[in-house]
């Protein structure tokens, strides 16, 4: 699988956007780029997915850049709740294989 | 959205015991489920590939005769750590495919495990 490269760790305030970033070079044409969080002794929680296009939902938002070797989870504004790894992941389209966990983004939420 | 659950969510047991996890796809059917293995300050480590009416294949290094999955029904899948020690304390986390396209994978809320 191709690899995700995170920062270990990053801060916010409440109420304000955080931009956590993930860098993935050698990302293939097929794979699509994934975002879990796990918040403490809790299983990994979809966040977003995307594959070329910037992506909106109800808890983030993914911008994707134009190589497609870099994205960026958008979170737009933190909440003491948000506090949790976050994880970038790439996985083929269609594929039924596991997804291969980083060490993600330990992202701390502060008041 | 899709729900997986496990069972129990906690456990302790006694060094020698065995114990079951259970993790039951909710709303979908799931060919495939994976179960990882979590130790503190440490990211998720997939233990085996649980294939629904056949062998489940297990990664290296994680010994299939101590840690036997069954995935007898299309929502069910049940890992069982046999004579467990407390070197195998950990949280476990399962997750199932549900497929599509792209396909999804929902995890479970994990079950910790502590063997004394």
């Amino acid at each position: 699988d191709a690899k995700t490269t995170q920062p270990n760790s990053m801060e916010s305030n409440e109420e304000e956007p955080v931009h956590l970033p993930c860098n993935h070079s050698t990302i293939s044409g097929t794979d699509y780029i994934h975002w879990y969080r796990q918040l403490p002794s809790q299983g990994p929680e979809y966040v977003i997915h995307g594959l070329t296009s910037n992506v909106n939902n109800r808890m983030a938002s993914l911008a994707i850049a134009e190589d497609r070797k870099s994205s960026t989870l958008i979170l737009h504004r933190a909440t003491l709740r948000d506090a949790a790894v976050y994880y970038c992941i790439l996985r083929a389209s269609g594929s039924a294989r596991q997804l291969t966990f980083g060490s993600g983004t330990q992202l701390t939420v502060l008041p | 959205g899709a729900v997986v659950s496990q069972h129990p969510s906690w456990v302790i047991c006694k060094s020698g015991t065995s114990v079951k996890i259970e993790c039951r796809s909710l709303d979908f059917q799931a060919t495939t489920m994976f179960w990882y293995r979590q130790f503190p300050k440490q990211s998720l480590m997939l233990m085996a590939t649980s294939n629904e009416g056949s062998k489940a294949t297990y990664e290296q290094g994680v010994e299939k005769d101590k840690f036997l999955i069954n995935h007898a029904s299309l929502t069910l899948s049940t890992l069982t750590v046999t004579s467990a020690h407390p070197e195998d304390s950990s949280f476990y986390i399962c997750s199932a495919y549900r497929g599509g396209n792209p396909g999804e994978l929902f995890f479970g809320e994990g079950s910790r495990l502590t063997v004394l």
